[in-house]
C-alpha cells in the first residue's frame, strides 16, 4: 500500500448511472489530484485540490463532478458516461502542488458499457 | 507545448543486464524530476527523483542522470530482474508560472526483462 487507497478498484456502469470514485489519503498531504489514463496516452491532469480549494480543473467535461470534503478525501462523481471515459482514474496526493512527495493509488479501473 | 517525450517505446533485456531508459524533455524551467514504475494493475510507483541542482542522483539499483544542456534525463537500472518489467514513466514539475504543481508525465516505456 502507497498510502493513498482508492475504491471500487473496478467499476462497470452504463451511460445512465451515476457513481462516485473514492480516494483517501494518510499521508497527511495537503494537496490531492485525479488523473485519467487511458491505453497509449500520458497520464492527464483532471483535477488539483489544494488544501480542499480546487486549483486546477483541466477542461474536464461537467459530467466529471469532483469534491474534496477535506484533504484526506477526495471523490470523483460521474453521471452520464460514455463508453471513451472508460480508463484507468488515478488519485495522487503530495505535500503542497509543489509535487514533492507525489505519491498515486492504484485507481479504479472504469468501464462505461 | 511543455512536453515530456521518451525515446524508446520498449525495451527487452536479458536477467542481469543494465537497463536504461531515456527521457527528453522540453521545458529548461521544469526544476524536479520523477521517475516511475508502473506495473499491471497498479498505479505508478515512485522510484526516483532529482532536482534541477543536481545533474545525478543514486538509489538501490537504480540512477537517475539529468543533462540540463540537452534536456534530457535517464533512469539507469543495474542487474535488471524480472520483476523490473513494468512500464517506467519520468514526469516533470514545473514549480513556477501557470503550471505551478502540474506533473506532466511521458509517453512511458515498457521494460520487459527476460529471464
Amino acid at each position: 500500500e502507497t498510502g493513498v487507497t482508492q475504491t471500487p478498484r473496478h467499476l462497470v456502469m452504463g451511460m445512465t448511472n451515476k457513481k462516485s470514485l473514492k480516494c483517501e489519503q494518510h499521508l497527511g498531504h495537503n494537496a490531492m489530484y485525479w488523473y485519467k489514463q487511458s491505453a497509449k496516452k500520458p497520464l492527464e491532469l483532471m483535477f488539483v485540490y489544494n488544501f480542499k480549494e480546487q486549483t486546477e480543473n483541466n477542461s474536464v467535461p461537467s459530467r466529471f463532478s469532483p469534491e474534496c470534503p477535506n484533504s484526506s478525501h477526495l471523490f470523483l462523481h460521474l453521471h452520464t458516461l460514455q463508453p471513451e471515459d472508460s480508463a484507468l482514474y488515478l488519485c495522487a496526493s503530495s505535500q503542497e502542488t509543489a509535487g514533492y512527495g507525489y505519491t498515486f493509488g492504484s485507481g479504479t479501473r472504469l468501464t462505461v458499457v | 507545448g511543455e512536453s515530456v517525450g521518451l525515446h524508446l517505446p520498449t525495451l527487452s533485456v536479458q536477467e542481469g543486464d543494465n537497463s536504461i531508459i531515456n527521457c527528453a524533455y522540453s521545458n529548461s524551467a521544469s526544476d524536479y524530476f520523477i521517475w516511475y514504475k508502473q506495473e499491471s494493475g497498479k498505479g505508478p510507483q515512485f522510484i526516483i527523483d532529482i532536482r534541477s541542482n543536481m545533474d545525478k542522483r543514486q538509489g538501490q539499483r537504480v540512477t537517475v542522470l539529468l543533462n540540463k544542456t540537452v534536456k534530457h534525463l535517464s533512469l539507469q537500472i543495474a542487474a535488471t530482474q524480472p520483476g523490473d518489467s513494468a512500464v517506467y514513466f519520468c514526469a516533470e514539475i514545473n514549480a513556477g508560472g501557470t503550471s505551478y504543481g502540474k506533473l506532466t508525465f511521458g509517453q512511458g516505456t515498457i521494460l520487459t526483462v527476460h529471464p
